[in-house]
């Protein structure tokens, strides 16, 4: 299995509402991202996990809440979001246990597009 | 992080080779540079990547120079398939954080 598989692949919420996306590789890799991504713009990076534990926090408002359960499975939690957070949000993953590390390459997932109303 | 320079956009005819350039003049000496492209409605796509030596793979080949300043992606035989957005990153996965640029919008024309 060489994919990440990111779901729902759309999702509209109010603003009021509390939803999730989620992200499931079963490659073995040990480091799992988000990104988000604005129409025609390049994909901004917003967390990284390795090994299970946040690793770096892009100052990301709180409103976004990421979870990294298992080393197979990335969630970000949704609340109170505002219409500017609609946008499509990338997972990605990679071995962090390459040497040397920046010959690290991430494999994206197709992303979940996501609608604030 | 170090920045990387691209073109906006670029042409190509379909079975042409196709050159896309990319600007690193403040690269240090454990960034790797990386490859990737996004086509439309999809998630980035790994390319290729290089650390010094030129590098060759099944989808395209990287040509670095000897300073290191700057690389070009050679895409062989351009097919309408390959019409995306390449962008031209540099990784030293130190702190695992790999940031995009601008990229350059490729199209691809019969």
């Amino acid at each position: 299995d060489t994919e990440v598989t990111q779901t729902p692949k759309h999702l509209v919420m109010g603003m009021t509402n509390k939803k999730s996306l989620k992200c499931e590789q079963h490659m073995g890799h040990r480091a799992m991202y988000w990104y988000k991504q604005k129409a025609k713009k390049p994909p901004e990076l917003m967390f990284v996990y390795s090994y299970e534990k946040l690793s770096i926090n892009e100052s990301v408002p709180s409103r976004f809440s990421p979870e990294c359960p298992n080393s197979s499975l990335l969630n970000l939690h949704l609340h109170a979001l505002q219409p500017e957070d609609s946008a499509l949000y990338l997972c990605a993953s990679s071995q962090v246990d390459l040497l040397p590390s920046g010959a690290n390459v991430l494999t994206f997932g197709a992303g979940s597009r996501l609608t604030v109303l | 992080d170090a920045k990387t320079t691209q073109p906006n956009s670029m042409e190509s005819n379909e079975e042409e080779p196709v050159h896309l350039p990319c600007n690193h003049s403040t690269i240090s000496g454990t960034d790797y540079i990386h490859w990737y492209r996004q086509l439309p409605s999809q998630g980035p796509e790994y390319v290729i990547h290089g650390l010094t030596s030129n590098v060759n793979n099944r989808m395209a080949s990287l040509a670095i120079a000897e300073d290191r300043k700057s690389s070009t992606l050679i895409l062989h035989r351009a097919t309408l398939r390959d019409a995306a957005v390449y962008y031209c990153i540099l990784f030293s996965g130190t702190a695992s954080k790999l940031t995009f640029g601008t990229g350059t919008r490729l199209q691809v024309t019969l």
